[in-house]
């Protein structure tokens, strides 16, 4: 079964600053790879995805990830942050070739604090 | 209305009740979601329809019994529920290619408190 790992639980940072959020995923078979936002008291908003194609995708809010096979990663990153990017962050994968297909295995959360 | 819509937003029952929960999807999709969130812990996958087959994660307790009556319509009763069932329940959907999923479509989700 697949899992992720977000290896940070908060991420505090300063107003135009840039940031990265790490993702790293269990599998090295073909995955497909998803970020998420969740703003308080919302459901999750998809940031960006990376089916196949370029390893660098752009998303929404000027948010980029990166796939990167060879170490398992996704990291999620922005060159300069602002305070309405505070919002919890998710990381999640999907694996075509199993049986669970449909369904997306998420990471346990960053959240993303931005200081003025 | 187009989305996913989950109604109420809050609930607030004893743990006597009887309850439910209802999502409404508008986007042609063919798959739907349960997720539980409570504070400090991952997203829990509690129930899913495909092409109107369910699956379940074996570790959710009976007092939640999901519904779905088509492709668009998800009910989630609740019964005799516990105080540590308080969390965000959050309904998905996603149109499933039988081979991998593309990503979900969240609701906004409705925060449940049982006293």
């Amino acid at each position: 079964a697949q899992s992720v790992t977000q290896l940070d639980s908060q991420v505090p940072v300063f107003e135009e600053a840039p940031v990265e959020l790490r993702c790293n995923y269990s599998s090295s078979v073909s995955v497909y790879l998803f970020w998420y936002v969740q703003y308080p008291n919302q459901g999750l908003q998809l940031l960006l995805k990376y089916l196949s194609g370029s390893t660098l995708v752009k998303g929404i809010n000027g948010f980029e990830a990166e796939f990167n096979k060879s170490q398992t990663s996704f990291h999620l990153r922005k060159p300069s942050v602002h305070i309405s990017d505070t919002a919890e962050y998710f990381c999640a994968v999907s694996d075509p070739s199993s049986g669970s297909a449909r369904q997306l295995t998420f990471g346990s959360g960053t959240q993303l604090t931005v200081l003025p | 209305e187009t989305g996913v819509t989950q109604t109420p937003r809050h609930l607030v029952m004893g743990m006597t009740n009887k309850k439910s929960l209802k999502c409404e999807q508008h986007l042609g999709h063919n798959a739907m979601y349960w997720y539980k969130q409570s504070a400090k812990k991952p997203l829990e996958l509690m129930f899913v329809y495909s092409l109107e087959e369910r699956v379940e994660n074996n570790s959710v307790p009976s007092r939640f019994s999901p519904e779905c009556p088509n492709s668009s319509h998800l009910f989630l009763h609740l019964h005799t529920l516990q105080p540590e069932d308080s969390a965000l329940y959050l309904c998905a959907s996603s149109q499933d290619m039988g081979r991998g999923s593309y990503g979900y479509t969240f609701g906004s989700g409705t925060r449940l408190t049982v006293v």
